[in-house]
Order: structure tokens, then sequence, then C-alpha cells
């Protein structure tokens, strides 16, 4: 069965910091990907989306996420996170529907 | 501007009353969802709709009811027979159904007493 799994629950990095949220994914086709994010009380807004072609893909707000097939992951970096980062990341597949992960919280030390 | 509205932001019932959150897309789009989300669980599909008078069972439907009669309109009625149906609603839309990207509304948290 398709699946996606965050498997940290809860970040906490310092203002200025590099990020990475880790994603796997399991599915038996070639992946469409995404990460979202949602601010407290929010929708979710798009950060970036893998389809095909280049592994190394670029978001907005200075995000960027890599495939990895032979890992099944999907990790989302940002070499110096704001203070203005901080919310709730979804890492999410497309199969016969969108399956969402159950997210990652990410808090910016000061 | 095009997207999603979700009315109201804040909703408060009794137990036992149904209640009926709004939510309204100006994206021309086809489909649309609701997802429910608890805190550590991510989103969850109620239902979905491909089309205007067709719409599915997503993941978790019992005790709510939902209706498509106009392509920008999805309401969904939470029922006295959901048990638990204190949590923040989000509806989305999309091109399609399998279209490679969902919109999100901003959510309406329901507050049962």
């Amino acid at each position: 069965a398709q699946s996606v799994t965050q498997p940290d629950i809860h970040i906490t990095v310092s203002e200025g910091a590099s990020l990475e949220l880790r994603c796997n994914y399991s599915y038996g086709a070639t992946p469409y990907l995404f990460w979202y994010v949602q601010s407290p009380g929010q929708g979710l807004q798009l950060l970036l989306k893998y389809f095909s072609g280049d592994t190394l893909v670029q978001g907005i707000k200075g995000f960027e996420a890599e495939f990895k097939r032979s890992q099944s992951s999907f990790n989302l970096r940002k070499p110096s996170v704001h203070w203005s980062d901080a919310a709730e990341y979804f890492c999410a597949v497309l199969a016969s529907k969108i399956i969402f992960g159950s997210g990652t919280r990410l808090s910016i030390r000061p | 501007d095009g997207g999603i509205t979700q009315s109201p932001k804040y909703l408060f019932r009794k137990e036992g009353q149904n209640v009926t959150l709004s939510c309204e897309q100006n994206l021309n789009h086809d489909a649309m969802y609701w997802y429910r989300q608890d805190p550590g669980q991510g989103l969850r599909l109620i239902y979905y709709s491909q089309i205007v008078n067709d719409f599915q069972k997503g993941d978790i439907a019992e005790g709510y009811s939902v209706s498509r009669e106009k392509k920008e309109s999805f309401p969904l009625t939470v029922t006295s027979a959901q048990k638990n149906p204190t949590a923040f609603y989000l509806c989305a839309s999309s091109i399609g159904v399998g279209s490679t990207e969902q919109f999100f509304g901003p959510g309406t948290r329901l507050t049962v007493l």
C-alpha cells in the first residue's frame, strides 16, 4: 500500500542554521511528490513538487528537495532558516489520490 | 483573486446538533475535497468529488455527508453520528482527481461542546 512517513514529529533549529526534514514514501511506480507548509490555524501551501527529471527541485521561500529513488526519500532542505519558517510541514505522494504524511512541526530557536 | 474560501473560521456547536461547513472555490476546478486534521495525525480524507452531482467516500466518511450541486461549492455536514467531531477541517480543490496539485482553503475549526 502507498504510504508516506515523516519520522520526525518535532524539530527545533536555531535561526540561521540549516534544515533538513525527512520524508520516506512507499509507492510502486514513479511517484509524484510534494511538500506543503502550514502556518498555525491556516490552510496548506505548496512549497515544491517533483514529477520527473532533475532530482533536485527548487521551491518557494528558499526551500529545495531531493528525490532519491534508491532510498525512497524526498527530503526537504533549506540552507538558512528564518523565524518565519516556523510551521508544520507535510510531505505527500500522489497515488490514486494524494496521501499525506503525519507532518513535522518546525520550531525556530532565536 | 482566485482561491478557496471556507466559512466560518471558528464554529461552535452543542453535542447532538448537525452543522454545515461551507467551501467555495472560484478556480474553475472540477475536483474538490474535504480533509480532517487532528494533532499528530496529518490530513485524513473525508469525501471528495470529481464533478458536479458526484462524490465518493474517503477514508473517514462515517458521520459526515456532502453535496455537490454546483461546481463552485462543496459543503460538508457534520452529523450527530460523528463521534468525535471537534477538529480542524480543510477544503481543497484541484483541476481533476489525480491532478498534480491541490489548493487549500484556510480551514474551519469546529468545536463541539
